[in-house]
């Protein structure tokens, strides 16, 4: 049973250019987290998801950031026009479906470089 | 002020020696959970706990809900136990999204 997968895990972008990070969860969870951890800070929540419902988007900036779990496929977060401060590592963790289950599996993170 | 806090910021211990670190946390919580960050690396889940005490080879996480307290214990500690630990906590009635403190980077010198 694989982990938490994502990719890609390094990713580099020019300021202005888009950014598409992928995450698909462990087999069996159908809930998605997405956190963002800014260098020399700590993790931070940005977004939680389940299939095709997003249902928790606090942590999220109001522009340029968007997030989708689509029914088939990974959950994709998607930042449009970086700069240089999106420059972080992205972490997505998964929970399993059942209520009141909440351990997170986190994947390996996206380092996300912005030039 | 933050809603989780952590002691010691960091940790500096010889080989062997017996480690504590401390979390705080100021919210109702559904859960506390320890993680474990490498340099570079992912993030590694060590304990999830709502109550009393779990141990998972010479780890040792405990947790007192009234004081609003967990401790993570590291016996016989070894230069791989290097990492930054990290203590989160679940907060209730909601989505059950992770709130993070700012971790304890620890080094364990041989």
């Amino acid at each position: 049973n694989a982990g938490v997968m994502q990719n890609p895990r390094h990713l580099v972008r020019r300021r202005g250019q888009e950014a598409r990070l992928r995450c698909s969860p462990m087999k069996g969870h159908s809930h998605v987290y997405w956190y963002r951890q800014l260098p020399e800070e700590g993790l931070k929540f940005m977004v939680y998801l389940q299939k095709e419902n997003i249902i928790d988007e606090s942590g999220m900036p109001k522009e340029r950031f968007s997030a989708e779990f689509p029914k088939e496929g990974p959950s994709i977060l998607r930042i449009q026009q970086v700069v240089r401060g999106d420059s972080a590592a992205y972490f997505c963790a998964s929970s399993p479906s059942s209520p009141n289950y909440n351990e997170q599996f986190f994947g390996p993170g996206t380092r996300l470089t912005v030039l | 002020k933050n809603e989780v806090e952590q002691s010691p910021q960091n940790l500096t211990a010889q080989e062997g020696e017996f480690i504590t670190i401390n979390c705080s946390y100021s919210v109702g919580i559904s859960a506390l959970h320890w993680l474990q960050q490498h340099p570079g690396g992912g993030i590694v889940s060590l304990f999830m706990l709502s109550s009393g005490k779990k141990k998972h080879g010479r780890l040792i996480a405990t947790i007192n809900i009234q004081e609003k307290h967990s401790s993570l214990h590291i016996t016989a500690s070894h230069p791989r136990d290097s990492a930054v630990y990290i203590c989160a906590v679940s907060t209730q009635g909601g989505s059950e999204k992770l709130v993070f403190g700012k971790g304890t980077k620890l080094t364990v010198n041989p």
